[in-house]
This record gives C-alpha cells, sequence and structure tokens, in this order.
C-alpha cells in the first residue's frame, strides 16, 4: 500500500497569511494526487486534481504542485472560508489512500 | 443539481449488519464508477470500496474486505453497502463519493468530484 505522509497536522494563521501544505508518497505516484477540503459536518470538496489541475469553481488563490513523491498545496491569501482540514489522496493504486490531514485554524 | 445522500446509518451492536445506500441525482449515475470513503471519530478519510460503472470492477480495502459487499441499481440510481460482522472500528461517517476521470495533458486522472454528506454507523453494545 501506498503511504502518504502530511505536515504539518495542523496549523495556526491568519486571514491574508500564504499557507503551504506539504504531502509525501511512500513511493512514486507520478502526478496522481489529489487534494481536498473538508468541513466539520459537511462533504469533503476537491480542490485540486492530477498534482496541480484546479478544479472547476475552486477560487485561484488555491494551487498545487509536485511530482513523484512530493507534491504541496499552497493557499495564498487565507481567506476566513479556508479554516478547515485539508487531504491528500493518491490515485495512482488501489488501495487508494488518503494522508492524515491538516487542519487550518484561525490565529 | 448534482447530488448524492446517504441513508440507512444507525446503532448496531458489535456483530450485526446494516445496510447503507447512497441515492444519486442530476447526474447519468451509470456512467461513473462510485466508491464508499469513511472517517472515524477524530480521524482522517479512509478509503473503503470502489465498484465501476458495470459492476464488473469492485475493490475493497483489507480492513473490510470478506465482511463488506459494495453492489449498485443502475435503474434506481443507487449505491449500496452491506455491511456484516461489524466491529467498533468501524464506527464512522461513512460518504458515497463519484469517481470522475479527468482528462490533464493527454492522460487521464481520477479524483471524488462529488461527495454526499455522509452517513453516521455507530457499532456499540
Amino acid at each position: 500500500d501506498i503511504r502518504m505522509t502530511q505536515s504539518p497536522s495542523s496549523l495556526s494563521a491568519s486571514v491574508g497569511d500564504r499557507v503551504t501544505i506539504t504531502c509525501r508518497a511512500s513511493q512514486s505516484i507520478s502526478d496522481y494526487l489529489n487534494w481536498y477540503q473538508h468541513k466539520p459536518g459537511k462533504a469533503p470538496k476537491l480542490l485540486i486534481y492530477a498534482a496541480s489541475s484546479l478544479q472547476s469553481g475552486v477560487p485561484s488563490r488555491f494551487s498545487g504542485s509536485g511530482s513523484g513523491t512530493d507534491f504541496t498545496l499552497t493557499i495564498s491569501s487565507l481567506q476566513p472560508a479556508d479554516f478547515a482540514t485539508y487531504y491528500c489522496q493518491q490515485s495512482y493504486s488501489t488501495p487508494l489512500t488518503f494522508g492524515g490531514g491538516t487542519k487550518v485554524e484561525i490565529k | 443539481e448534482v447530488q448524492l445522500v446517504e441513508s440507512g446509518g444507525g446503532l448496531v451492536q458489535p456483530g450485526g449488519s446494516l445496510r447503507l445506500s447512497c441515492a444519486a441525482s442530476g447526474f447519468t449515475f451509470s456512467s461513473y464508477s462510485m466508491n464508499w470513503v469513511r472517517q472515524a471519530p477524530g480521524k482522517g478519510l479512509e478509503w473503503v470500496s470502489y465498484i465501476s460503472s458495470s459492476r464488473n470492477t469492485i475493490y475493497y480495502a483489507d480492513s473490510v474486505k470478506g465482511r463488506f459487499t459494495i453492489s449498485r441499481d443502475n435503474a434506481k440510481n443507487s449505491l449500496y453497502l452491506q455491511m456484516n460482522s461489524l466491529r467498533a472500528e468501524d464506527t464512522a461517517v461513512y460518504y458515497c463519493a463519484r469517481l470522475y476521470y479527468f482528462d490533464s495533458s493527454g492522460w487521464e486522472f481520477d479524483a471524488f468530484d462529488i461527495w454526499g454528506q455522509g452517513t453516521m454507523v455507530t457499532v456499540s453494545s
């Protein structure tokens, strides 16, 4: 199984801050990496697919980069609606696996 | 509106059974592969099972293999998860999720693009 490791597990940031979350795969997954945003009591939301492609309707302040084993999700200017937990997920092989999540909290 | 709505969750004793349903609307359900994903209390997301559009291909996580069965009825636009021999560690919110295939630079990538709101399953005596 491919293990996905996210860091940090949580962070505190202020509105307007630039936020970076990293995700590392235990083996190369090429660009088969997706990012999701999840708020309590809500359905998870797809932000980025194929490592760097922005899902339709997602604000351009979200961006993804990386390939192989190391990936990054960046929020260029944190907004109040962005406080949530973020997960990476590999779609390279089954079992499909998620990172442990990064909780973004208000400073 | 594209929508997935789960139902069937509840409280069940260890060793018991439960059947979850997911009703799809707003899209051609029979054209898409579907999945179940769960989140235990205080934990992250865990993929549970996959079924292809035509039901030809099915996958399970090792943690549920032999106990859970995924199925679908394309005529009823519905996805199901039959859960048997339930354990305390199966306690979670269960989400159904559509798998969408994106074309990026000529390559095909997939991701869960539509999710339901989830249904809570509690396994406890």
